[in-house]
């Protein structure tokens, strides 16, 4: 089975342009999560959808950041204008259920390796 | 802050020790993850605990939930240099809304 799939694997860009990332989720996966790690930060949970709807986004840095899920198949992750300190990997995951609460695991992609110059 | 500490941060021994990685919080939580990661990839699930004090055993590692349902430990004997990686253990909570946080991680390395 494909797990989750995210692209592209490694971007470079320079400050001020935008930045577009892409997950595909396992399908029949009900829940979709965008995380960012950094070794200061670890794994941050930005945001996440429940069937297309976004449920939680307080954890998105600020308006420069922005999230989509126009289907079930296919979600993205925006940043307009980057910055140097948005420097990270971002890995988006799928789960059957909310993670934690209902003890389902989180299927991650191999993450999007962003350098902003 | 973190919501959930790690310990050590960082961990080199050598094949065949023993060695235990805890995960403390003040924070009650309604299950405990651990996953663990290697380089280039996502985070992958070992295993999940639900009630206070439940221990689970997976080959050679051992993971206990504590009984408060705040912190957690992952005990792994003889220690092998497959065991390398970083490992990560996330707490599922309601902040809002129903959320898994994760700790920033014990990154081992098992020298042969």
């Amino acid at each position: 089975d494909a797990g989750v799939i995210q692209s592209p694997r490694h971007e470079v860009t320079e400050m001020g342009q935008e930045v577009t990332l892409r997950c595909k989720p396992i399908s029949g996966h009900d829940y979709l999560f965008w995380y960012r790690q950094t070794m200061m930060r670890g794994l941050e949970l930005l945001i996440y959808f429940n069937n297309n709807v976004p449920i939680d986004d307080s954890g998105m840095p600020e308006d420069r950041f922005s999230a989509k899920m126009p289907n079930a198949s296919f979600s993205t992750l925006k940043i307009q204008p980057s910055e140097p300190r948005d420097s990270a990997v971002y890995f988006c995951a799928s789960s059957l259920a909310a993670g934690g609460v209902y003890n389902s695991p989180l299927h991650f992609g191999n993450g999007t390796r962003l350098t902003v110059t | 802050t973190q919501l959930l500490e790690q310990s050590p941060q960082f961990l080199s021994i050598q094949e065949g020790e023993n060695l235990t990685v805890y995960c403390n919080s003040s924070s009650v939580f309604s299950s405990l993850q651990w996953y663990r990661q290697e380089p280039g990839e996502g985070p992958v699930l070992l295993v999940t605990v639900v009630t206070g004090g439940e221990v689970k055993k997976l080959k050679r590692l051992t993971f206990q939930f504590g009984d408060a349902r705040k912190d957690s430990s992952l005990h792994i004997t003889a220690a092998q240099p497959g065991d390398t990686g970083l490992y990560l253990c996330a707490g599922g909570i309601i902040q809002g809304a129903q959320k898994l946080v994760f700790g920033q991680g014990t990154r081992l390395t098992i020298n042969p």
